[in-house]
């Protein structure tokens, strides 16, 4: 079992509809969780971080983190054709020295 | 300008050859990563450094080695290119924790696409 699971999609959904990204992961001593974007031929760049459990909100996205069922989400609201890239989960542990966990990233497309 | 540089940007290469990809940051952060991205694989680690005389290795290293020649600068290298290190190539950059314990985040470069014939 791969430490960090994420549907690759692809999604498709219309403008204006509401967005749920998923990331289910093994290890329970992950505590820091991300979400990174990525437009197509770029870096990838954060785009929400969140320690612990609980939810994140900025602007139009809201980013949830369960650690009891190991499940972190990204909602996205109202969804905009810019928001068409590649989101990616990632995660650490406490421990100084742990290097992020990508999951492998899912597709969105929002069309207008 | 770019907190986060790579060079070339793209590059195309033969079987067999000695390659070098080049990553500068002027983030003034401590720790530097290389990572490759190959379509339905995600994003594997192949190499780390925490300082300029700290070099990890990652998930996936066989076939590469670095170089941390300053502090602001991490370099990879394919000593024998190959056809499957065809990829795209990021280098990222985080600061160390902090006294609290606070996870860094990573920031990522552009990324260079190598193609190995």
């Amino acid at each position: 079992q791969k430490e960090v699971e994420q549907d690759p999609g692809p999604l498709s959904v219309p403008e204006g509809a509401i967005v749920s990204l998923n990331c289910t992961y093994s290890n329970s001593a992950f505590q820091y969780f991300m979400w990174y974007r990525q437009y197509s031929r770029k870096g990838p760049e954060l785009l929400m971080y969140t320690y612990s459990s609980g939810n994140k909100e900025d602007g139009r996205f809201t980013a949830q983190v369960d650690k009891s069922s190991k499940y972190i989400s990204l909602f996205i609201r109202d969804s905009q054709p810019s928001d068409s890239a590649t989101y990616l989960c990632a995660m650490s542990a406490r421990q100084a020295g742990t290097a992020l966990i990508f999951g492998k990233g899912t597709t969105l497309s929002v069309s207008s | 300008d770019a907190d986060v540089t790579q060079t070339p940007r793209n590059r195309i290469t033969k079987t067999g050859k000695r390659i070098m990809l080049e990553c500068s940051q002027t983030k003034g952060h401590d720790r530097m990563y290389w990572y490759r991205q190959d379509p339905g694989l995600g994003l594997r680690l192949i190499y780390y450094s925490f300082d300029v005389k700290d070099i990890n290795k990652g998930e996936i290293s066989d076939g590469y080695s670095v170089s941390r020649q300053a502090q602001a600068k991490f370099s990879l290298s394919l000593e024998s290119a190959i056809p499957n290190q065809t990829a795209l190539y990021f280098c990222a950059t985080s600061d160390s924790p902090g006294a609290g314990g606070i996870q860094e985040t990573q920031y990522f470069g552009p990324g260079t696409r190598l193609l190995v014939l």
